[in-house]
């Protein structure tokens, strides 16, 4: 069993639709929580991070952790072409700098006009 | 200022071959990581490195490859005597270290990547 599930996709939604991504993770060691956005032939950009179960929001985005049930997420409001990517959940353990990432498999999104 | 540079950005060689992949951080960062993306799957961490040391190389096969992030100059990957299975995309990300505490998160910012295509 992988330690981070992701469902691969590919999703295809309309402009303006709410997008919903997902992850599951099995060690209940990770501590953060990360969504990247990586656009095709390009390295991967931080979109956001969380330590925290709850919600944390940031414009358009939010992105939920569940640590009871081992579920991450990630909601994009409004959606646009120019959101149009693979999205990367990753996450981390961070014991006295222990930082390498564990990241899922990507979900690759399109959006269309 | 300039984010991670990598390069090449793509590189080619004949199996047997050695490939060089090198990395610079961002300035004033002092951690180095090395993950390798394979087709339709998610990245996987190979090493981390601070300057001049290894700090955890669990990711890493255990032959013919190999890191190092010397005082002064960039990171290099090296991959001796590559097989048809090494290519892959090849991703160098750096942080400030400022995780010396427990509970402080490191932010890494990843380069652009090194497409190695192995003929």
């Amino acid at each position: 069993q992988k330690e981070v599930e992701q469902d691969p996709g590919p999703l295809s939604v309309p402009e303006g639709a709410i997008v919903s991504l997902n992850c599951t993770y099995s060690n209940s060691a990770f501590q953060y929580f990360m969504w990247y956005r990586q656009y095709s032939r390009k390295g991967p950009e931080l979109l956001m991070y969380t330590y925290s179960s709850g919600n944390k929001e940031d414009g358009r985005f939010t992105a939920q952790v569940d640590k009871s049930s081992k579920y991450i997420s990630l909601f994009i409001r409004d959606s646009q072409p120019s959101d149009s990517a693979t999205y990367l959940c990753a996450m981390s353990i961070s014991n006295f700098g222990n930082e390498k990432l564990t990241f899922g498999t990507g979900t690759r999104l399109t959006i269309i006009p | 200022n300039a984010g991670v540079m990598q390069n090449p950005r793509h590189l080619v060689r004949r199996r047997g071959q050695e490939a060089r992949l090198r990395c610079s951080p961002m300035k004033g960062h002092s951690h180095v990581y090395w993950y390798r993306q394979l087709p339709e799957e998610g990245l996987k961490f190979m090493v981390y490195l601070q300057k001049e040391n290894i700090i955890d190389e669990s990711g890493m096969p255990k032959e013919r490859f190999s890191a190092e992030f010397p005082k002064e100059g960039p990171s290099i990957l090296r991959i001796q005597q590559v097989v048809r299975g090494d290519s892959a995309a090849y991703f160098c990300a750096s942080s400030p270290g400022t995780s010396g505490s427990l509970g402080i998160h490191d932010e890494q910012f990843f380069g652009p990547g090194t497409r190695l295509t192995v003929l």
